[in-house]
């Protein structure tokens, strides 16, 4: 069973419409929690964090859900911008700093 | 924020030949940074973890005398892919593991595009 799972779509929306990632994980001692984006051909960059009481920046809110061992991310009112790959990341602390990625969820926003 | 600059950005060599990578965190001391290789609309794979001091740990299936990772400073680790061949181009990316804030982040390089010919 892999450590992280996500769907990997694709997403395609149009422009202004909310879309939802959801990620799972199967080590319950998973530690700190993230979502990263990566557009073609680069490397991913921090999104955000998750944090246990859930956490939003702008038009992105991130859900964490340890009894379920999945967390989310809610994307309102989409930009074409948004398009790109979506990575979930799990850190398991007591695996010395191990971090595991979802295979990432492509969202492509259309005008 | 943190910082991990990576270079060279691009290679392009004949088969054969060895590719020596670099990957630095610049504003912070990482103890560990991680290696991974995406091939084009794959998923990030992670390759191997290097601990500065020691040894790298490698993941299953990645020949540790193929890719040779050094983690001589807090703040350098070094992958080199030797007598590269054509199936080895790919992109490379390291990041360097940081604490901020009570969390532990990865910080990513902008990537090696490794081309052999």
């Amino acid at each position: 069973r892999k450590e992280v799972e996500q769907d990997p779509g694709p997403f395609n929306v149009p422009e202004g419409a909310t879309v939802a990632f959801n990620c799972t994980y199967s080590n319950s001692a998973s530690q700190s929690f993230f979502w990263y984006r990566q557009d073609c051909r680069k490397e991913p960059k921090l999104l955000m964090s998750v944090y246990s009481s859930g956490n939003e920046d702008g038009r992105f809110t991130a859900q964490l859900n340890r009894a379920s061992q999945y967390i989310s991310l809610l994307i309102r009112d989409s930009k074409l911008s948004d398009s790109a790959t979506y990575l979930c990341v799990v850190n398991v602390a007591n695996t010395g700093n191990q971090f595991y990625f979802g295979t990432g969820t492509s969202l492509t926003v259309i005008p | 924020g943190a910082v991990v600059s990576q270079h060279p950005s691009w290679v392009i060599c004949k088969s054969g030949t060895s590719v020596k990578i670099e990957c630095r965190s610049l504003d912070f001391q990482a103890t560990t940074m991680f290696w991974y290789r995406q091939f084009p609309k794959q998923s990030l794979m992670l390759m191997a973890t290097s601990n500065e001091g020691s040894k790298a740990t490698y993941e299953q299936g990645v020949e540790k005398d193929k890719f040779l990772i050094n983690h001589a400073s807090l703040t350098l680790s070094t992958l080199t892919v030797t007598s590269a061949h054509p199936e080895d181009s790919s992109f490379y990316i390291c990041s360097a593991a940081g604490t901020e804030v009570g969390f532990i982040y990865q910080h990513f390089g902008d990537g090696t595009r490794l081309s052999i010919l």
